[in-house]
């Protein structure tokens, strides 16, 4: 079975770009999270959804950052414009109902702004 | 509010030593434990899980017990192997949709 699926693996690019970061989930799954990992900060729920729907975006850490969910197959996260310190991994994670089920990440990507 | 609290890393072992990494939990009720493990590189993945008090998880020759009288759920393994050189991370469920993750614990095997 295919598991979560994110692209690009690796991103590089100038200060001030805009950077649109994809996931596709485990087919079935209805609850769909984008993390973000540093070293300063750790781990970080940015925002999660439900049926293709925001339940809870208070991770997300200023206006620069989107996120949307079009369909149950597809979501972008999108940083417009990005800063260094944007500088991380962002990982996407699905899961089926409930807080008891386990989450499925992807491989991630490596953001690195200049 | 529910918190996990994990020990902080790095731990350091020669390979065949036993392993604990500790985690405690806050929570009101029930919640689900779980494990999960991040090798370098990827993305983190689901070592095991316990679902209710004093159900053990094993996957690897990992496992962890639901203590609910301690509201801890450590990590241990008879004997590990350079392989095992990873980061671990704790995390509670509950009725909420979201897990809750410790700052996660590295652990470093050598030969």
């Amino acid at each position: 079975d295919a598991g979560v699926i994110q692209s690009p693996r690796h991103e590089v690019t100038e200060m001030g770009q805009e950077v649109t970061l994809r996931c596709k989930p485990i087919s079935g799954h209805d609850y769909l999270f984008w993390y973000r990992q540093t070293m300063m900060r750790g781990l970080e729920l940015l925002i999660y959804f439900n049926n293709n729907v925001p339940i809870d975006d208070s991770g997300m850490p200023e206006d620069r950052f989107s996120a949307k969910m079009p369909n149950a197959s597809f979501s972008t996260l999108k940083i417009q414009p990005s800063e260094p310190r944007d500088s991380a991994v962002y990982f996407c994670a699905s899961s089926f109902t409930g807080g008891n089920q386990p989450q499925h990440f992807g491989d991630g990507t490596r953001l690195s702004i200049l | 509010g529910n918190s996990v609290t994990q020990m902080e890393g790095p731990v350091t072992l020669s390979e065949e030593a036993f392993l604990t990494i500790n985690c405690t939990y806050t929570a009101t009720g029930y919640p689900s434990l779980f494990w999960y493990v991040q090798y370098p590189g990827e993305g983190l993945q689901l070592l095991l899980k316990a679902t209710k008090a004093d159900d053990k998880g094993s996957n690897k020759g990992f496992e962890a017990t639901y203590r609910k009288e301690t509201t801890s759920f450590h990590l241990e393994k008879g004997s590990v192997q350079v392989s095992d050189s990873a980061v671990y991370f704790c995390a509670l469920g509950k009725n909420t949709d979201k897990l809750i993750f410790g700052t996660g614990t590295r652990l470093q095997v050598f030969p």
